[in-house]
């Protein structure tokens, strides 16, 4: 079935570090690409998305390409601050559905 | 601009118990999700509607648990009996769902119902 694997957490990085947070995905088919996050006590929001191989999705500082020849999605940020903290969740959907499935989740500490 | 609405946001009750969680979806939207958010399983989606049906309960976990929508701005999400592994954060989400079915459709998410079952 379909399934969506991030790096293992918590990451823990210093203000202004790079970040990157590891998605692969495995499906049948080209589905639809996401990266949601949740703030401490709060729903998930998203954060970007990709809909088709070799598009980038960007919001915040953050980013997203879509490749298909290795089946992944990895999220990086040049420059992360304190109240990036957050976990952060890859997904996948496909286009004839509305279910998305997501990754385990990747907690995210920013220290000052 | 009210975002998905959830009642309670906290829950504590005792094996054995009733409990009733609700959901208010964004004006407009069309489709609601229910999700279940572990420790040890993650997300997973329970059940979703499409224009207040069901379409799939297939990770509705068994029969204790049931849903419904009876219009298009309320959702319930109840477990009877509760049981102290039923234990999570409960999430909805609503969406506008296309008709092209391009699958784009973003969610939006609640702020969850943290249930404690002692």
């Amino acid at each position: 079935g379909d399934s969506v694997t991030q790096m293992e957490g918590p990451v823990t990085l210093s203000e202004e570090a790079f970040l990157t947070i590891n998605c692969t995905y495995t499906a049948t088919g080209y589905p639809s690409l996401f990266w949601y996050v949740q703030y401490p006590g709060e729903g998930l929001q998203l954060l970007l998305k990709a809909t088709k191989a070799d598009d980038k999705g960007s919001n915040k500082g953050f980013e997203a390409t879509y490749r298909k020849e290795t089946t992944s999605f990895h999220l990086e940020k040049g420059s992360v601050q304190v109240s990036d903290s957050a976990v952060y969740f890859c997904a996948l959907r496909f286009p004839s559905g509305s279910r998305l499935t997501f990754g385990e989740g990747t907690q995210l500490t920013v220290n000052p | 601009d009210a975002g998905v609405i959830q009642s309670p946001r906290h829950e504590v009750t005792e094996m054995g118990q009733e409990v009733t969680l609700r959901c208010k979806p964004i004006s407009g939207h069309n489709s609601l999700f229910w999700y279940r958010q572990t420790m040890m399983r993650g997300l997973e989606l329970l059940i979703y509607f499409n224009n207040n049906v069901p379409i799939d309960d297939s990770g509705m976990p068994e029969d204790r648990f049931s849903a419904k929508m009876p219009n298009a701005s309320f959702s319930t999400l109840k477990i009877q009996p509760s049981e102290p592994r039923d234990s999570a954060v409960y999430f909805c989400a609503s969406s506008l769902k296309g008709t092209g079915g391009a699958g784009t459709d973003t969610q939006y998410f609640g702020p969850g119902t943290r249930l404690t079952v002692l």
